[in-house]
């Protein structure tokens, strides 16, 4: 089945700085790439995603990128803000079956 | 519309005993998903289900575990007997038929003591 890396673990940025979270896959036929947000005791929330015919999405301060070849597809949130403080999961699905999620990123923004 | 719907938002329990998580899927959606959540092991798919039949049970951890859903606007999750290492958020998710996202509810904090 596929597997799905995720990194850091833990990412500590001040605000208005960059935060680059990366995620790679195993299953070469996975074609869609979501990520989710969740706030701490929040349900997750989907904030964007990618499908693999698509090498990049934005979304205002939300960015995905997505590299086939290497398996490897990374979300980046720009000018960042106390409120993007959350855990970011990414996921890759292969078909149009079950998503298979990352361990997730806690990210820190402090003021 | 009111999103999936999840009860008990909150369950303390002793082990042994017999839990059932309930969700309301949201009108429409044909999948449905339920999701087991703990710091060591993050976000696990236990079981899918699509048109109401289970598709993927391959994460329901031991037969202790059982998900029916015996039409499209309600399911269970059973634990029985319960123990304390099933002490987690669950989370229950569903999907439309021609859409990609999974939508998730808000969640039932299990503890079992």
């Amino acid at each position: 089945g596929e597997n799905v890396e995720q990194h850091p673990s833990t990412l500590s940025v001040q605000e208005g700085d960059s935060a680059v979270i990366k995620c790679t896959y195993s299953d070469s036929a996975s074609n869609y790439f979501p990520w989710y947000k969740q706030e701490l005791g929040k349900r997750p929330q989907l904030i964007i995603d990618i499908r693999s015919n698509v090498g990049e999405k934005k979304d205002q301060r939300i960015a995905v990128t997505l590299n086939k070849t290497a398996k490897h597809f990374s979300l980046h949130i720009t000018e960042t803000q106390p409120e993007d403080s959350a855990v970011y999961f990414c996921a890759a699905r292969t078909g149009y079956s079950t998503l298979t999620f990352g361990k997730g990123t806690m990210l820190l923004v402090s003021p | 519309d009111a999103g999936v719907i999840q009860s008990p938002r909150h369950e303390v329990t002793e082990m042994g005993q017999e839990v059932t998580l309930r969700c309301k899927p949201i009108s429409g959606h044909n999948s449905l998903f339920w999701y087991r959540q703990t710091m060591m092991r993050g976000l696990e798919l236990l079981i899918y289900f699509n048109n109401n039949v289970p598709i993927d049970d391959s994460g329901m951890p031991e037969d202790r575990f059982s998900a029916k859903m015996p039409n499209a606007s309600f399911s269970t999750l059973k634990i029985q007997p319960s123990e304390p290492r099933d002490s987690a958020v669950y989370f229950c998710a569903s999907r439309d038929r021609a859409g990609e996202t999974q939508y998730f509810g808000p969640g039932t904090r299990l503890l079992v003591l």
